[in-house]
């Protein structure tokens, strides 16, 4: 089935510095999404990306929709403490059900202040 | 507005006993979904629902119910309890789309069974 790579599987950062992480896929996507997850709560949606080759910026977060349909990326400047959580990424396809959401294993961000 | 609410948050069971958590949603929302959470394996889709009176199969179906009589609720059920299911379980819905997906999930806080 379909699988999605994130890298890295965690982090350890200094308050302040940027942080960049990706997903890929040996398949395509016509749909990526950056996902949030805090300590003890659910996911929440930080960005959606609809287009290939698309950026997009919320806040301190940048996220791309790579050109080829099978990779994005995130980015996050200047980081702060509360950016400490698990992010996921997650591919959909267009013509199936919702149910083909297939979400990557997680970067988990650690925040030294 | 509370959003996805799950029920129990936590729950202790033995091998071989059953039971059931709740899902409810207040935003008229027509998708549901059932995940378990386990350390190193991000999110994995055990049932999802496209509508009242429908429930299709995830990833990881096995040794798990589910039923949709009421648009707002989803009920996940274990009939067996096993200690491979001791996972942390989120509720998930979302708006449908005729034509794509949208991909926004909107999570409850989740439910942390453990299973000795």
């Amino acid at each position: 089935g379909q699988q999605l790579n994130q890298s890295p599987q965690s982090m350890f950062i200094q308050e302040g510095e940027d942080v960049s992480m990706n997903c890929t896929s040996s398949s395509i996507f016509n749909t990526w999404l950056w996902y949030k997850q805090d300590p003890g709560e659910g996911p929440v949606l930080l960005i959606a990306l609809y287009k290939a080759g698309e950026l997009t910026s919320n806040g301190r977060l940048t996220a791309q929709f790579g050109i080829t349909r099978k990779d994005s990326f995130l980015n996050i400047s200047a980081s702060i403490p509360s950016d400490v959580g698990i992010y996921f990424c997650a591919g959909l396809n267009y013509g199936g059900s919702q149910g083909n959401l297939i979400f990557g294993k997680g970067t988990k961000l650690s925040v030294k202040p | 507005n509370a959003g996805v609410t799950q029920t129990p948050k936590f729950r202790v069971l033995k091998t071989g006993q059953s039971m059931t958590l709740l899902c409810a949603q207040d935003m008229n929302h027509e998708y549901m979904y059932w995940y378990r959470q386990d350390p190193g394996m991000g999110l994995r889709l055990i049932h999802y629902s496209v509508g009242e009176g429908t429930t299709a199969k995830g990833e990881v179906p096995d040794g798990y119910n589910v039923s949709r009589l009421k648009k707002q609720n989803f009920l996940l059920g274990l009939e067996s309890a096993a200690p491979s299911q001791t996972s942390v379980y989120f509720c998930a819905s979302s708006y449908s789309s005729r034509t794509a997906g949208t991909g926004e999930l909107f999570f409850g806080e989740g439910s942390r069974l453990t299973v000795l």
